[in-house]
């Protein structure tokens, strides 16, 4: 089975930083990769999809990039409603992944 | 407007079983593939089984197989996951979402139900 991982697990940033997070394939998935944005008590929601698709509704300081194994989610300017954990799930085959998760705080 | 509503959850004795339903509505049901999600409290999210729009194929995350069963009825726009050998590890927050196999990622997620397994 294909493994997700993703680092870092938490980061902390001010308002205004530009915020990476990276997640690796333990092989190629191609841009078969989605990211969601879960916020504290809620539902996940889906970010991106296709590796750098933005979903309707989404606000354009996300971007996602990468093929492969290796992808990034960046924040352009985190804000104060960005503050959630951050999952990348991979969907090149019916067996969906999930990346551990990074939990994205305001300093 | 896509909703999906669990029901089902509670509290169930290790060994025990217990089947969770998620009614859909807004989308053609039948069309889709939908999955079940969990997340133990305080971790984070784990896939757990799907199935295909027509019922014809069903997959599972390991940890399941031979406990858990998925299953549908596009008569009823339902769907359900039937948990049985239940373990305390199995205590998690179960979403129904919809899926759409491997030509786009899950979209749609609903409130989840949460299952508490202990004696």
């Amino acid at each position: 089975d294909i493994q997700m991982t993703q680092s870092p697990s938490s980061l902390s940033a001010s308002v205004g930083d530009r915020v990476t997070i990276t997640c690796r394939a333990s092989q190629g998935i191609s841009n078969y990769l989605a990211w969601y944005q879960q916020r504290p008590g809620k539902v996940p929601k889906l970010l991106i999809y296709a590796a750098s698709t933005l979903q309707s509704g989404v606000p354009s300081r996300f971007s996602g990039s990468g093929s492969g194994t290796d992808f990034t989610l960046t924040i352009s300017s985190l804000q104060p409603e960005d503050v959630a954990t951050y999952y990348c799930q991979k969907y090149n085959t019916v067996l969906r992944t999930f990346g551990q998760g990074t939990k994205v705080e305001i300093k | 407007e896509v909703q999906l509503v669990e029901s089902g959850g509670g509290l169930v004795q290790p060994g025990g079983s217990l089947r969770l339903s998620c009614a859909a509505s807004g989308f053609t049901f039948s069309s889709h593939w939908m999955s079940w999600v969990r997340q133990a409290p305080g971790k984070g999210l784990e896939w757990v089984a799907n199935i295909k729009g027509d019922g014809s194929e069903k997959y599972y995350v390991d940890s399941v197989k031979g406990r858990f069963t998925i299953s549908r009825d596009n008569a009823e726009n339902s769907l359900y996951l039937q948990m049985n050998s239940l373990r305390a590890e199995d205590t998690a927050v179960y979403y129904c979402a919809r899926d759409w196999g491997t030509s786009n990622p899950i979209d749609y997620w609903g409130q989840g139900t949460l299952v508490t397994v202990s004696s």
